[in-house]
């Protein structure tokens, strides 16, 4: 089945700590974003991918990274420098091209502090 | 600064009502506004609307886009339980999307 992918669901995370989310497309999109949701904020962006090696920070990349190795693949790292890292993550991709960037999200992964 | 607005933000009903979305924003280099639903995870698409004044319909929803007044409607006819989810507007513009906070439209029956 063609679609996107997210692990961990839940993730804990203690003091000091750096982890990673996974994010994992099989729709050949050249396009991968990442967002991250807080209630009664709606979707914000963290970063974005448009092609394998090469990103671009979105409105609240601070405390967080990314790498594209892959056309598949778009991990985010939340390091221990985010310090409000508590929030539902969601993982979007899509193709490039004007008229052709409706994004197609994953299942989300619910970071939590410990 | 781009902002997407939505309200209300939050809007209870009973089935079979109908309600109406609405969306407002200010972007620079507009190319189209999508809407979508997210229920308890993942945002599912609706609808993608590039041309002023002409309307997409699925079943039970439809959604217009008035570029003059930079502005969406999304209305939804005979509501069900179903209906029950966060509603997302979303402005493309560049190579991103910019979302609004959403409206939590809860159906009872």
């Amino acid at each position: 089945d063609g679609g996107i992918t997210q692990s961990p669901k839940y993730l804990f995370r203690k003091e000091g700590q750096n982890v990673t989310l996974s994010c994992e497309q099989n729709l050949n999109h050249d396009a991968m974003y990442w967002y991250r949701q807080d209630p009664g904020q709606g979707l914000r962006l963290i970063y974005y991918s448009q092609i394998v090696n090469d990103f671009q920070k979105g409105d609240i990349a601070e405390g967080y990274s990314v790498s594209r190795e892959k056309k598949e693949s778009f991990p985010l790292t939340v390091t221990s420098a985010q310090k409000n890292p508590t929030a539902f993550y969601l993982c979007a991709s899509s193709y490039r091209g004007v008229g052709k960037e409706t994004q197609y999200f994953g299942p989300g992964t619910r970071l939590l502090v410990l | 600064e781009d902002k997407v607005v939505q309200s209300p933000l939050s809007l209870v009903v009973h089935e079979g009502d109908t309600v109406t979305l609405n969306c407002s924003y200010e972007v620079t280099n507009f190319r189209s506004l999508l809407w979508y639903k997210q229920e308890k995870k993942a945002p599912t698409f609706l609808f993608m609307l590039t041309s002023s004044g002409i309307e997409k319909k699925s079943g039970r929803l439809s959604s217009i886009l008035d570029k003059k007044e930079l502005s969406s409607i999304l209305n939804i006819t005979a509501t069900q339980t179903g209906d029950s989810a966060i509603y997302l507007c979303a402005v493309e513009y560049g190579n991103k999307l910019v979302f609004g906070a959403g409206t939590i439209l809860r159906v009872k029956s």
